[in-house]
């Protein structure tokens, strides 16, 4: 079984600063998707970035990157030039390649606030 | 349409009630995902259909939840009997294969 762990409840940052949310997984597999998933108040979940494991380079969706370590089982959100709109619950999700008859794995998420 | 659909948008029962709650997929989606948000437990995943079946339903949480997937589109969850602690916002998810989710706007239950 896997797990996702989110060590920050909560943060909060000024707007235009650049911020990053941690994210630990552990698993056996060797093939995996690992995601960044934001929910407003609205309740919509919505993908911010994915990585696939077996790729080395670290992905990027404009001011939103990640910092993959595979070894170190490590997958952070950077978000650089906060805005108002990127408040939100951010959670780290993990899913196999391949196989199985599962979902994602979810953390228990970050309450990230942008102050104005 | 454009997204993945629930109905109802928000459901309050009293305790001991059945409630059906109805997913609809994007179009051409074969998979279809189900998870429970609550504030204690977090985000559980519940069951997962590829086309119509689903080879794995001990994510459920007890038996008085059930789940069909019928014509490859729309799912249903259907809790039986319900309890207080089925409280909980229920999120349904579609994906073209086994990669990036959509997910729907939930249902939220409201068990009294």
């Amino acid at each position: 079984a896997q797990t996702v762990t989110q060590s920050q409840p909560e943060m909060s940052v000024q707007e235009a600063e650049t911020v990053t949310l941690s994210c630990t997984y552990d698993t056996s597999e060797n093939n995996y998707y690992l995601f960044w998933y934001k929910q407003p108040p609205s309740r919509q979940m919505i993908l911010v970035i994915r990585q696939e494991a077996y790729k080395q380079q670290n992905a990027t969706e404009n001011r939103f990157s990640v910092n993959f370590q595979k070894a170190a089982k490590s997958f952070s959100l950077k978000i650089s030039d906060s805005q108002l709109g990127d408040t939100a619950m951010y959670f780290c999700a993990f899913m196999k390649l391949r196989g199985g008859a599962d979902g994602l794995t979810f953390g228990k998420g970050t309450h990230l606030i942008i102050q104005p | 349409g454009a997204g993945v659909s629930q109905s109802p948008s928000n459901k309050v029962t009293e305790k001991g009630k059945d409630v059906e709650l109805r997913c609809d997929p994007i179009s051409g989606h074969t998979a279809l995902y189900w998870y429970r948000q609550s504030l204690g437990q977090g985000l559980e995943f519940l069951i997962y259909f590829q086309g119509n079946s689903a080879p794995d339903k001990s994510g459920l949480p007890s038996d008085r939840f059930s789940a069909e997937r019928t014509g490859g589109s729309v799912s249903t969850l259907t809790i039986q009997r319900t309890q207080q602690e089925d409280s909980a916002v229920y999120l349904c998810a579609s994906s073209l294969m086994r990669d990036e989710q959509f997910f729907g706007p939930g249902t939220r239950l409201t068990v009294l």
